[in-house]
């Protein structure tokens, strides 16, 4: 089945300890977005890539970075987590070209930090 | 700009019982809308979406929700909830454009009881 992976599933870090979390998708969309959940909020959006195009949310901290190497695989950067940044990562996709209203969720990564 | 009002925090219901979400919604243009699901610990799963085609809008696991104009609401009922549906619901609405921005509602809790 065509889907969206996040690993790892769990992640834990120190404070100040650079973290990397991963995103794999088999759907082929050209858009993958990142989001941060915390606990009992709803989903909020970091940024998104088009393609290779990069595009950041205004209030996204510069201490969040991504990177898309390919069509495939997009990562999220946490140069140096604060304890506020423990929270739920999602990632997304969709197709600009075919549905570009529907976004379709990995499982989530749950980023812990000590 | 596009805004979405889930009105129920927390839904408590008995096993067999209908279920009711409520869902307002503000768009300055014809939307795109959605209900999306989250069980604990896990992504965001996609109930349904409705766009423009048929007012009704039929989804998994038994769900539908009817958009209504004229009210600018989007609940999403089930006639008979199971205890596996217990769960976080997300109404969100589509921003629009190029690439669509996810407008979410706060999200309502559903506790089903047996």
């Amino acid at each position: 089945d065509a889907m969206v992976i996040q690993n790892p599933r769990y992640q834990v870090t120190q404070f100040g300890k650079p973290v990397t979390l991963s995103c794999s998708q088999t759907l082929n969309h050209n858009v993958m977005y990142w989001y941060q959940q915390k606990s009992s909020q709803a989903p909020k959006l970091l940024f998104h890539y088009y393609d290779k195009d990069f595009n950041n949310e205004a209030d996204t901290p510069d201490n969040f970075q991504s990177r898309r190497p390919n069509t495939s695989f997009c990562f999220l950067d946490i140069r140096s987590p604060g304890l506020g940044d423990a929270a739920m990562y999602l990632c997304a996709t969709s197709s600009r070209d075919r549905d570009p209203d529907t976004q379709y969720f990995g499982p989530g990564t749950r980023l812990t930090v000590l | 700009a596009q805004s979405v009002t889930q009105l129920d925090s927390h839904v408590s219901v008995s096993e067999g019982t209908p279920v009711l979400l409520r869902c307002n919604y503000s768009s300055s243009y014809s939307p795109s809308l959605f209900w999306y699901v989250q069980h604990p610990n896990k992504g965001l799963q996609l109930l349904l979406k409705y766009t423009s085609a048929a007012t009704l809008v039929k989804g998994i696991n038994g769900f539908e929700a009817e958009f209504k104009k004229s009210e600018t609401s989007f609940h999403l009922t089930k006639p008979s909830a199971h205890m596996s549906d217990a769960a976080e619901y997300f109404c969100v609405v589509s921003s629009g454009g190029g690439y669509n921005k996810l407008i979410f509602g706060a999200g309502t809790r559903l506790a089903v009881h047996p």
